[in-house]
């Protein structure tokens, strides 16, 4: 089975802090995300990449960062934590290009509060 | 625009009472339709992929169905452990490899 682990369920962090998320894959996916999911808005992607060291940015990367410096591990960044950024975060994986196997694996998330 | 729309928000049914979710969506051209189950405080748990038209899966109680326009997912003799959100994700020909549009959910509660 795949297995998407992101590295806390739960943070408390203060407004300003520098916040990192972190997120490891094992099924040797070339293609990582970031998403973030807020109620009646459902899932908005902010960052994704698709190799090593590549990223492009989703729907919202504003305030975000992300790191790819290993296949399996995906990293976002909150450069200055704001209460707006108070979320759930999920990362998720899936294989590359191919007509089949499209589907992306999540992990369990991690429920931020910036206060 | 791509837009996916799940219909209903919320749903209550009785233990063994058979229902049906929907997803409307509106893409340029499907490349595929996903359906997850997410539990509270929870990712979001892979269940299937649709591609094409006419094209059917199951597992368990549960059974997807996919037309032009939407898909269902239909419910079986539900059980209260199939009380969760059910999310709804397409993803358009021509998008990259990383567009998936998702639906905001139907919450269903299956009470005993």
């Amino acid at each position: 089975d795949v297995k998407v682990t992101q590295s806390s369920r739960y943070l408390v962090k203060r407004t300003g802090e520098k916040v990192f998320l972190e997120c490891v894959q094992d099924m040797d996916h070339e293609n990582m995300f970031w998403y973030r999911q807020d109620p009646g808005l459902g899932l908005r992607l902010i960052y994704f990449s698709y190799d090593v060291k590549m990223k492009e940015k989703g729907d919202i990367p504003e305030g975000y960062s992300v790191s790819r410096e290993k296949k399996e591990r995906f990293s976002l960044i909150l450069e200055s934590a704001s209460t707006n950024q108070t979320s759930m975060y999920l990362c998720a994986s899936r294989t590359g290009q191919g007509v089949t196997d499209t589907e992306a694996f999540f992990g369990q998330g991690t429920r931020l509060t910036v206060v | 625009e791509d837009q996916v729309t799940q219909s209903p928000e919320a749903l209550r049914l009785q233990e063994g009472e058979s229902s049906s979710l929907n997803c409307s969506y509106t893409v340029s051209g499907l490349r595929g339709l996903f359906w997850y189950r997410q539990d509270p405080g929870k990712g979001p748990e892979f269940l299937f992929t649709l591609y094409s038209a006419g094209e059917e899966k199951e597992k368990e109680r549960l059974k997807a169905t996919l037309t032009k326009k939407e898909s269902f997912l239909h419910i079986t003799a539900p059980k209260p452990e199939d009380s969760a959100t059910y999310l709804c994700a397409v993803q358009a020909l021509g998008s990259g490899t990383y567009k998936y549009i998702f639906g905001t959910g139907t919450r269903l509660k299956v009470l005993a």
